[in-house]
């Protein structure tokens, strides 16, 4: 059974405090591992897709990497507006292409 | 581009009574949709996966006659909550994958629902 596993579950951040957040998995055969973020009350947004260990995708103050075993979300020089839950989801290969979430990192960043 | 809207954003509604929820990708064609429900600080979980023209595939432990979904058409799907009591309520939120891709999947809004 796949699973993910995001950590920490929350993360409290000084506006310009970088960090990371985590998420480790556990697939028979990586198709893909996504991340997203998601506001209170809204929908998943999407980020990245990565697809194989070493890739790397950054987006504004995002970059995501990816190894066997987890992926990174790195936040740089943080802003409140980046405060959400990110979630991490992968998806296996051969199925019909769900995708298994984890808990996700309540990020809150404070000025 | 890939935008996806779900309606309503919120339904209260009486307990034993139906209700419908739409999902329309609106500017892609999506062979594949899925639904999730999403608990107050809880991840999705997989309700059921529908492809344009065929019968949904349902997880288990998802009660495929009290939770109906029909994918009539390649932009849209609709989820029915039928006969709802209090314990449906949750957060149903709908993702559409484009058509030829085999990855990407983007999210609706989500709605809120209330059953009372």
């Amino acid at each position: 059974e796949d699973q993910v596993t995001q950590s920490p579950e929350a993360l409290r951040l000084q506006e310009g405090e970088s960090s990371s957040l985590n998420c480790s998995y556990t697939v028979s055969g990586l198709r893909g591992l996504f991340w997203y973020r998601q506001d209170p009350g809204k929908g998943p947004e999407f980020l990245f897709t990565l697809y194989s260990a070493g890739e790397e995708k950054e987006k504004e103050r995002l970059k995501a990497t990816l190894t066997k075993k987890e992926s990174f979300l790195h936040i740089t020089a943080p802003k409140p507006e980046d405060s959400a839950t990110y979630l991490c989801a992968v998806q296996r290969t051969g199925t019909a292409s769900k995708l298994t979430f984890g808990t996700g990192t309540r990020l809150q960043v404070t000025l | 581009g890939a935008v996806v809207s779900q309606h309503p954003s919120w339904v209260i509604c009486k307990s034993g009574t139906s209700v419908k929820i739409e999902c329309r990708s609106l500017d892609f064609q999506a062979t594949t949709m899925f639904w999730y429900r999403q608990f107050p600080k809880q991840s999705l979980m997989l309700m059921a996966t529908s492809n344009e023209g065929s019968k949904a595939t349902y997880e288990q432990g998802v009660e495929k006659d009290k939770f109906l979904i029909n994918h009539a058409s390649l932009t849209l799907s609709t989820l029915t909550v039928t006969s709802a009591h209090p314990e449906d309520s949750s957060f149903y939120i709908c993702s559409a994958r484009p058509l030829g891709t085999g990855t990407e999947a983007f999210f609706g809004q989500g709605t809120r629902l209330t059953v009372v």
